[in-house]
This record gives structure tokens, sequence and C-alpha cells, in this order.
């Protein structure tokens, strides 16, 4: 089946500690895309990826890194840098298609820092 | 620039009863409209999408939504909601117009659906 993995499911780390969410997709997309989520603030987005190679910032880029060194993957780290880890991590891919870009999800990392 | 109002936070309703979740939104340009939702602890799932052509969109488990240019809105309908339409429902909006650079959706902050026994 074609679709997105992320893992862990849930992930424990203490202050301090730098931690890499994984994202994978066999969907033989172009563009990938990180977000976190918090209650009640929607999705913001961290970092994109267009192509393998490069990335760019999104609205919420600080304290985070990413990589994309193969098609199907885009892992983020979270620095210690990142002042407010503890939160919902979401990957999504998409291709354009019909002039548009529909986004497919993972299930998501949930993140807790202590 | 441009943004998406979901207007109400959280929206409680009797099961079997119809709901409406509304979305507005603000652009200059022509737009893509997308809802989402997001089931607790998973990740989003495309419920429907408009792109052109009729403004009244059918999509998975019986919504509908119905583009308003002239209002700038894209209100979610459902005539009779199960308990487990419990979710969060997100509306989203990308630019039209600019092929190469509408890869990038604007989220709106989300509604909760309630469904009351």
């Amino acid at each position: 089946d074609g679709g997105i993995t992320q893992s862990p499911k849930y992930l424990f780390r203490k202050e301090g500690q730098n931690v890499t969410l994984s994202c994978e997709q066999n969907l033989n997309h172009d563009a990938m895309y990180w977000y976190r989520q918090d209650p009640g603030q929607g999705l913001r987005l961290i970092y994109y990826s267009q192509i393998v190679n490069d990335f760019q910032k999104g609205d919420i880029a600080e304290g985070y890194s990413v990589s994309r060194e193969k098609k199907e993957s885009f892992p983020l780290t979270v620095t210690s840098a990142q002042k407010n880890p503890t939160a919902f991590y979401l990957c999504a891919s998409s291709i354009q298609a019909s002039g548009h870009y529909e986004q497919y999800f993972g299930p998501g990392t949930r993140l807790t820092v202590t | 620039a441009q943004s998406v109002t979901q207007l109400d936070s959280q929206v409680p309703v009797f099961e079997e009863a119809p709901v409406e979740l509304r979305c507005n939104y603000s652009s200059s340009v022509s737009v893509y409209l997308f809802w989402y939702v997001q089931y607790p602890n998973q990740g989003l799932q495309l419920l429907l999408k408009y792109l052109s052509g009729s403004t009244l969109v059918k999509g998975i488990n019986g919504f509908e939504a119905e583009f308003n240019k002239s209002q700038t809105s894209f209100h979610l309908r459902k005539p009779s909601v199960h308990i487990s339409d419990t979710a969060e429902y997100f509306c989203a909006v990308s630019d039209a117009g600019a092929m190469d650079s509408n890869y990038q959706l604007i989220w709106g902050a989300g509604t909760k659906l309630i469904i009351k026994p």
C-alpha cells in the first residue's frame, strides 16, 4: 500500500536533547512538508521541500532542522534550541495534479519533552 | 496575502441532526479550497476539494461544501451526523493562479465537531 509513515507514534525526551522524527513516503511525491500542531492553533508549517537536496523554512523554523537526501525521506530534527518542543508533528507530501497540490498526511508523532 | 477563518472553534450537535461548519477566506486571487478531517490522534484526511466548475462539491462520508465567491466562503455541511463524525475539521486554501508556487496550503485554525448522543 502507498502512503506516508511516521515513526515513532509517541516519543519522549529530556530537555536539552536533540531528537529526530522520521517521515517516509512511497507515493513518489516530489514535495514534502513538516507541520506542528498545538491545541487550538491549527497547523503551522515548519519546513517544506519541493525537490531532493532543497528545502525552505516555513513559518516556525527556528529550533528545527531538516534534510532531503532522498525523495522518499524527509526527517525532522527538533534541536535543544526549540523552546517549547512538546507538540504533535505531522508530515505530509504532495504531487501536482490538475494544476494543484493535494497534500497527503502521515499519522503523526506526538513528542513530549520534560 | 491569503488567510482562512473558521468562525467556530467547537460545534456541538445532536446525533442525526444537520451540521454546518463555516469557513471564510481572504484572497486577491483565484483559489482552490479544501476541507480535511482529523480523527483523534491521527493525521489529516482529505474530505473534499473545490478546484473549478460546480460550486457544490460532494465529498466522502456524506459531506458536501458550497463555494460562494461573492461571500468568499466554503462552508461544510452534512444533513445527518453520526457519532463517528466526531473529529476536527480544517479548511485550507491555495493560490489557483500560480501553479509553480501553490504547493503551500493556508490553513484555518480548525473546528471541533462534537456529537451529542
